[in-house]
């Protein structure tokens, strides 16, 4: 089992839709979550944290639900800039040093 | 501003030749990573390194070598014995396992 999964997509939508994204994760002791996002041939870049609690960002909203390994992200009123492959993200968990795993991402095409 | 920066952008490298990438930061960070990211899959970690002169293998660190001498600098090198070297390279700092990573703008190697 991969260490983080993800619906590699890709998610086609129309501007204005709502979109949800799903990611599971296999380590129990993972301590930090994150969604990403990496537009073509670009480096990924921090899209926000993902806390216990659930936490929004303008149109972004991140939830996490521990007891099932699982992170979601919603996105609101998609826009054409939103166009990108989102790359669900968690620490290992293991003591002492931090190291990120990243999933294979999910492409979402926001269409006019 | 403070950033991560790579290059070269794009790099070409001949059967049997090493190659070194470099990675300058001056975030203050002091973990740094190298990651390999191929079409369609995930990345996937080469070396880390939490302090300077020390450093640490990832998953796929055969074929490559690092070096840490200075806290802003990380270079990796490639060598002749990375069977599959063209990829896309990134380079990430951290100052914190809560915080995610930022990551350079990535050098495109190719094999030719």
């Amino acid at each position: 089992r991969k260490e983080v999964e993800q619906d590699p997509g890709p998610f086609n939508v129309p501007e204005g839709a709502t979109v949800a994204f799903n990611c599971t994760y296999s380590n129990s002791a993972s301590q930090s979550f994150f969604w990403y996002r990496q537009d073509c041939r670009k480096e990924p870049k921090l899209l926000m944290s993902v806390y216990s609690s659930g936490n929004e960002d303008g149109r972004f909203t991140a939830q996490l639900n521990r007891a099932s390994q699982y992170i979601s992200l919603l996105i609101r009123d998609s826009k054409l800039s939103d166009s990108a492959t989102y790359l669900c993200v968690v620490n290992t968990g293991d003591t002492g040093f931090q190291k990120l795993v990243f999933g294979t991402g999910t492409r979402l095409l926001v269409s006019p | 501003d403070g950033g991560i920066t790579q290059s070269p952008k794009y790099l070409f490298r001949k059967e049997g030749q090493n190659v070194t990438l470099s990675c300058e930061q001056n975030l203050n960070h002091d973990a740094m990573y190298w990651y390999r990211q191929d079409p369609g899959q995930g990345l996937r970690l080469i070396y880390y390194s939490q302090i300077v002169n020390d450093f640490q293998k990832g998953d796929i660190a055969e074929g490559y070598s690092v070096s840490r001498e200075k806290k802003e600098s990380f270079p990796l090198t490639v060598t002749s014995a990375q069977k599959n070297p063209t990829a896309f390279y990134l380079c990430a700092s951290s100052i914190d396992r809560s915080y995610g990573y930022t990551f350079g703008s990535g050098t495109r190697l190719t094999v030719v």
